[in-house]
């Protein structure tokens, strides 16, 4: 597709229940980006894919949270047991990072978003 | 601790007036980009800066990057209602390989 394309776009749950996000990044682009982002506030880092493999993952706030990606494709970011401070927009990012890329300018393109809920 | 401090946190205008966001840190950033983003959308970037004293302008919007690049400032001339939205900057640090770190945001409200 021409852009990132994020699903659901909004996602509703019950407090304990599990839910998966997907990302479908730009075709070609290397890298991917999971974020999340509280109500009027900037954004929190969870996950980096470089294909499908997360050389950084530490911005995950707990063992509830995982992700996966496919070769350099579809990525998925699960929520296990969700709680109510899980609720925030998640937002993914695709990017190319060329193999030289010295002092990259790393420039991302986000997706809209999935609003989740956990009541 | 957050890395990147943006100031204001939220800025309302009145169209035609200018207004200055500022992103500033005690550490050094590889590059700075500022994007904007709106409700229920996705951040989308404005503008990349990598040089230390680096001033770019993108029509009525000026960016400069700090000389030791620190610091950086977005410039909004004659502002107008479309300009309202969430304005984010983010740097690179050369340590911690492709990731970004975000500012909190300023949210900038314009007036007809």
């Amino acid at each position: 597709g021409a852009g990132v394309s994020q699903s659901p776009s909004n996602k509703v749950t019950e407090k304990g229940k599990d839910v998966e996000l997907r990302c479908d990044p730009i075709s070609g682009h290397t890298a991917l980006y999971w974020y999340r982002q509280r109500l009027g506030q900037g954004l929190e880092f969870l996950i980096y894919f470089q294909g499908n493999s997360a050389p950084d993952k530490s911005g995950l706030p707990s063992d509830r949270f995982s992700a996966e990606r496919t070769g350099e494709s579809v990525s998925t970011l699960t929520i296990q047991r969700t709680q109510q401070e899980d609720s925030a927009v998640y937002l993914c990012a695709s990017s190319f990072i060329p193999l030289s890329s010295g002092r990259s300018k790393n420039i991302q393109y986000f997706g809209a978003g999935t609003r989740l809920s956990v009541l | 601790t957050q890395l990147l401090e943006q100031s204001p946190q939220f800025l309302s205008i009145q169209e035609g007036e200018n207004l200055t966001v500022y992103c500033n840190s005690s550490s050094v950033f590889s590059s700075l980009q500022w994007y904007r983003q709106e409700p229920g959308e996705g951040p989308v970037l404005l503008v990349t800066v990598v040089t230390g004293g680096e001033v770019k302008k993108l029509k009525r919007l000026t960016f400069q990057f700090g000389d030791a690049r620190k610091d950086s400032s977005l410039h909004i001339t004659a502002a107008q209602p479309g300009d309202t939205g969430l304005y984010l900057c983010a740097g690179a640090r050369e340590t911690s390989g492709s990731r970004l770190t975000f500012g909190e945001g300023t949210q900038l409200t314009v007036n007809p």
